[in-house]
């Protein structure tokens, strides 16, 4: 069975531009999960969708970020207008039910913003 | 508020060694859960156990145990007889329902580098 991934493993843009980030979760699992980890901190909750609504987006930044996830398959969060905080790696995990299960999670996605 | 402390930044070990990773948590819910992830060099971060509140037993998998200790809010996790290969960062999660606001999002201590020498 094939694990989470995610897409691109690294994005370097410039301050100003739009990046998107694509997860493609575990099949036939309903939770998808997107987290953060900015450099030398720890790995931080962005939003959480269950099949095709967002859940809880209690963790985005801010309205720079936009998050999808069209028919409750695979995610996008796009980041518009990048700017330099915004870099660090970006994980989306998926998980069978709800509530405690073990959220298993993609290679993460590394962004770099100049 | 939940929190995850993980003290310890970086450990280096030689190859056969016994390591603790610790583990420090606060939540205001009874309910509860814990986990370990390890993250090796390729970047995803692989699951390892998951543990409730209502379960103080300890547990052991192999060369992987865990102590969990709810008077000392602790969940730390012992490598027996260390090999390179578990040269990793390992993260302490916690996940509770938060009065019924939360549906499973982990709160994340900030991570343990693990070095096993040869």
């Amino acid at each position: 069975e094939a694990g989470v991934t995610q897409f691109p493993s690294h994005s370097v843009i410039e301050k100003g531009q739009t990046v998107t980030l694509r997860c493609d979760p575990i099949s036939g699992h309903d939770n998808l999960y997107w987290y953060r980890r900015v450099m030398g901190k720890e790995i931080k909750f962005l939003l959480h969708f269950v099949k095709e609504s967002k859940q809880d987006e209690s963790g985005m930044p801010n309205n720079r970020f936009l998050a999808e996830r069209t028919g409750g398959t695979y995610s996008t969060l796009k980041v518009q207008p990048a700017e330099l905080e915004d870099s660090g790696v970006y994980f989306c995990a998926s998980s069978q039910g709800l509530n405690f299960y073990e959220q298993y999670f993609g290679p993460g996605t590394r962004l770099t913003v100049t | 508020a939940q929190k995850v402390t993980q003290a310890q930044t970086e450990i280096s070990v030689v190859e056969k060694e016994d390591v603790t990773l610790d583990c420090v948590y606060e939540t205001r819910d009874t309910t509860y859960y814990l986990f370990w992830y390890k993250q090796p060099p390729s970047g995803e971060l692989v699951f390892l156990i998951r543990r409730n509140s209502f379960d103080e037993q300890n547990e052991i998998s192999g060369r992987y145990s865990w102590n969990f200790q709810k008077s000392t809010s602790s969940f730390n996790f012992t490598i027996t007889a260390s090999q390179v290969v578990d040269s990793a960062v390992y993260f302490c999660a916690l996940s509770s329902n938060a009065g019924g606001t939360s549906y499973g999002k982990l709160t994340f201590g900030q991570g343990t580098i693990l070095t096993v020498h040869p």
